[in-house]
């Protein structure tokens, strides 16, 4: 059983596109994340819910919209995609308490916009 | 200033060797978490080990050591007896405040190379 599910792995699409991207957990953690992965490797974070409610939220362009429907469910959907998204996006989750686990990642989503 | 510093890009070591991956943080708060993270080619991130600010002891995890020296602000990684299958990316990252909601800060990352 996958802990942190994304899909797609792969999102190949144009400018000016939108597109969303999944993510579910399935380890009852409270609270989920939304990484971004530039092509250097830093990874930054962008969002984090809660229980369904937003908690972190970066400086990140307002064509990004999460959506948390429930604690399982963490999505991202981006709005007039721009060359500059491009990128390995990972969902990740935890418990919102005190852990030594960190976070649970998924195992992200290659976007690449043409 | 950066949260957490990574200053290696690349590193090389050879199999069955010992290797320290370093990392220094900055932080004024008291309590905090320092996480090691290995992400393969394959792409996933990979927890590895993790030292609280208030650990007395240097974690542990099987093969992988974390050296934490408080007052120096390091958490470097240090693997033992290196195996082909640790060539990797490896992610020193720092939690500020006690709770896993507080927002992770990753390091640019050490690449390792381990030769046969």
């Amino acid at each position: 059983d996958t802990a942190v599910s994304q899909t797609p792995k792969y999102l190949v699409t144009q400018m000016g596109n939108d597109k969303s991207i999944k993510c579910e957990q399935n380890l009852g953690h409270d609270t989920m994340y939304w990484y971004k992965q530039d092509s250097k490797k830093f990874l930054k974070i962008m969002f984090s819910y809660n229980n369904k409610e937003l908690i972190i939220n970066e400086t990140v362009p307002n064509r990004f919209s999460p959506k948390s429907p429930d604690k399982a469910h963490l999505n991202l959907h981006i709005n007039s995609l721009e060359l500059g998204d491009s990128a390995v996006y990972f969902c990740a989750s935890s418990q919102a308490g005190w852990s030594n686990y960190g976070y649970t990642f998924g195992s992200g989503t290659r976007l690449t916009v043409v | 200033a950066q949260k957490i510093t990574q200053t290696q890009p690349g590193m090389f070591v050879q199999e069955k060797e010992a290797v320290t991956l370093d990392c220094t943080y900055d932080t004024s708060d008291p309590s905090y978490g320092l996480f090691w993270y290995k992400q393969p080619s394959s792409g996933e991130m990979i927890f590895l080990i993790y030292q609280g600010s208030y650990d007395q002891q240097n974690a542990t995890e099987g093969r992988y050591s974390l050296n934490f020296q408080k007052a120096r602000k390091s958490a470097n990684l240090v693997i033992s007896a290196s195996q082909l299958g640790d060539s990797a990316m490896y992610f020193c990252a720092m939690r500020e405040g006690a709770y896993n909601f507080n927002k992770f800060y990753f390091g640019s990352g050490t690449k390792l190379n381990v030769k046969p």
